[in-house]
């Protein structure tokens, strides 16, 4: 079982849509989680991190459950520039474990 | 700036082959990393550098040596290559603790024929 758990998709929305997605993680001492967002054939870059508290960057929305382990990342209204793979990644003493990726794609 | 940087971007080899993957930050970061990525995997820590003069094992090391030179490079070794190790490698680097200072190199696209 990996450590890391996310849905594959593919998510398909139309644009100006709300898509959620959710991760679970089995390491329950990992102390830090982020989403990268991965375009096709590039490096992952970091979304943000997530807290406790739930964050939000502009039209991003991260939360984190300790309790059942699972982080959630919320996209409102959906660009075309959104198209991307989302990673989810939970950390344990910089052991960063990365989920396999959930691909979206916005339609127009 | 650069960031992080790899070379070479694309290899082919054949069974048996060694060869070894670059890469260079210049952030000024102490620590720096190595990952594969598969499809469906998720990618995979093969060894990390938290600084100048240390290296760790990972997640998946086997196969695999590494080289921190400076504080700048860490390169990754294949001493015998295998099928296995088709993958794509990324490097990365961040401030020691500051997994949320993470950034990724290029990648580079490796074969094992």
């Amino acid at each position: 079982r990996k450590e890391v758990e996310q849905d594959p998709g593919p998510f398909n929305v139309p644009e100006g849509a709300t898509v959620a997605f959710n991760c679970t993680y089995s390491n329950s001492a990992s102390q830090s989680f982020f989403w990268y967002r991965q375009d096709c054939r590039k490096e992952p870059k970091l979304l943000m991190s997530v807290y406790s508290s739930g964050n939000e960057d502009g039209r991003f929305t991260a939360q984190l459950n300790r309790a059942s382990q699972y982080i959630s990342l919320l996209i409102r209204d959906s660009k075309l520039s959104d198209s991307a793979t989302y990673l989810c990644v939970a950390d344990y003493n910089n052991d960063m474990r990365f989920g396999a990726g959930t691909r979206l794609t916005v339609k127009p | 700036n650069a960031g992080v940087t790899q070379t070479p971007k694309f290899q082919v080899l054949k069974t048996g082959q060694s060869m070894t993957l670059q890469c260079a930050q210049d952030m000024n970061h102490n620590s720096m990393y190595w990952y594969r990525q598969d499809p469906g995997m998720g990618l995979r820590l093969i060894y990390y550098s938290a600084s100048e003069g240390t290296t760790d094992k990972g997640e998946v090391p086997n196969g695999y040596n590494v080289s921190r030179l400076n504080k700048r490079e860490f390169s990754l070794r294949l001493e015998s290559a295998a099928p296995s190790q088709t993958s794509v490698y990324f490097c990365a680097s961040s401030e020691w603790g500051r997994t949320d200072t993470q950034y990724f190199g290029p990648g580079t696209r490796l074969t094992v024929l």
